[in-house]
């Protein structure tokens, strides 16, 4: 089936720790996009990229690094530089980097701090 | 930078009636797209309905359609004939034609079907 996939769904982090939260899509597409969603908030925009080897800063990217080595595959670490890493991480990906393509959701991972 | 607003934290809606779900958003860009996205308890964010701000038209999607006002930034989701089914957090969000499909989310609606 075709889609976005998203691992672990749960993760649990001690504080001090990095974790990566794993996406991979086979739909294709050249754009893909990590967000975050906190209880009762929408989501924000942690980073996104166009392209293979290139990806920009969104609005909450401090404490967040990313790769984008394959078209496929879009992993997220959570350093320990985060302060408040607890919340839902959805990942995206959309067929081309052009404004107004509709994007495509994972299922999400749930990292909570203990 | 853009801002979406959502000014009903919790709707609530008989099943088979309609009911009308707020949006507004604040930009200076004159092009530009608005969506309503649909998260139900899974958590799965799920496209409902697009809109691209140069259309005049509003968008519609079966039972879903929107009533698109661009002076007054203003982008509100109806359903009609409600279902169990909807029941789940509606979110809208804001696309800017600067660079690739970023999304700007308001807070969201929770809606409640009743029967």
């Amino acid at each position: 089936d075709g889609g976005i996939t998203q691992s672990p769904k749960y993760l649990f982090r001690k504080e001090g720790q990095n974790v990566t939260l794993s996406c991979e899509q086979n739909l294709n597409h050249d754009a893909m996009y990590w967000y975050r969603q906190d209880p009762g908030q929408g989501l924000r925009l942690i980073y996104y990229s166009q392209i293979v080897n290139d990806f920009q800063k969104g609005d909450i990217a401090e404490g967040y690094s990313v790769s984008r080595e394959k078209k496929e595959s879009f992993p997220l670490t959570v350093t320990s530089a985060q302060k408040n890493p607890t919340a839902f991480y959805l990942c995206a990906s959309s067929p081309r980097p052009t404004v107004g393509n509709t994007i495509y959701f994972g299922e999400g991972s749930w990292l909570t701090v203990v | 930078a853009q801002t979406v607003t959502q000014s009903q934290p919790e709707m609530s809606v008989q099943e088979a009636e309609t009911v009308t779900l707020s949006c507004t958003y604040d930009t200076s860009e004159s092009d530009y797209y608005l969506f309503w996205y649909k998260q139900p308890p899974s958590r799965q964010m799920i496209l409902v309905i697009r809109q691209e701000a140069y259309k005049q038209q509003n968008a519609t999607e079966n039972r879903f359609s929107v009533n698109f006002q661009k002076a007054a930034k203003s982008f509100s989701l109806k359903i009609s004939d409600s279902q169990l089914g909807d029941a789940a957090m509606y979110f809208c969000a804001y696309s800017d034609t600067g660079t690739a499909s970023k999304l700007t989310f308001g807070t969201g609606t929770r809606l409640q079907v009743t029967l």
